[in-house]
């Protein structure tokens, strides 16, 4: 199972919004609504954010939203802010019945 | 509130083997599959191992398939990964995750993490 492929790298300024990509295949991302998306700061463990497409978990803030079309997720951060600034990514359950990591990408607020 | 706390990593040779222990609380552990999920120095995250809430199925990525072996002790709330024949392309944190499945798939709980250091 090859890693979904994210960007290595998005950027935005405070308050600006940033949308960040995760493109599978059918048998993974295209095939289930089984996405989620973790943050992870330097040296921390991963937080879950997303899960299943858009779904919120409770303390995350309503910034983060999740989406999905076809083959690829998506992560939207609105009003970006300073304490965003960390590595995400994404995951998805496979027809192997396992998960999918992405590579990762790197969110920097300028 | 859960509480997952790895143990066990270090530094060891190539060839040697290790023993990862995930401590659990805070919530019915038998109730669950867990997960060890590794990540490699400034590298993203993979999945290592699963095992069934019940002890009932394992599986194992094909990277360490035959030389780790995942197990749990729902009595003691722990989870174990015995890592063999170690090499220098295991060296990673390896963290323990609670995975939530049924009508979903993610994992909503995770360790803080253990470094496992392979070099000669």
């Amino acid at each position: 199972q090859s890693a979904l492929t994210q960007p290595a790298s998005v950027s935005g300024s405070p308050g600006q919004s940033i949308i960040i990509s995760c493109t599978g295949t059918s048998s993974d991302v295209g095939g289930y609504d089984y996405v989620s998306w973790y943050q992870q700061h330097p040296g921390k463990a991963p937080k879950l954010m997303i899960y299943d497409v858009s779904n919120r978990p409770s303390g995350v803030s309503n910034r983060f939203s999740g989406s999905k079309s076809g083959n690829t997720a998506s992560l939207t951060i609105s009003g970006l802010q300073a304490e965003d600034e960390a590595d995400y990514y994404c995951s998805s359950y496979t027809s192997s019945s396992t998960p999918v990591f992405g590579g990762g990408t790197k969110v920097t607020v300028l | 509130q859960v509480q997952l706390v790895e143990s066990g990593g270090g530094v060891v040779q190539p060839g040697r083997s290790l023993r990862l222990s995930c401590a659990a609380s805070g919530f019915t552990f038998s109730s669950y599959d867990m997960y060890w999920v590794r990540q490699a120095p400034g590298k993203g995250l993979e999945w290592m191992s699963v095992i069934w809430y019940d002890g009932s199925n394992k599986f194992y990525a094909d990277s360490v398939k035959g030389r780790f072996t995942i197990s749990r002790d729902n009595s003691e709330n722990t989870l174990y990964l015995q890592m063999n024949s170690l090499r220098v392309e295991d060296t990673a944190v390896y963290y323990c995750a609670r995975l939530r499945t049924g009508t979903t798939f993610y994992f909503d709980n995770w360790g803080q993490g253990t470094l496992v250091t392979v070099s000669s």
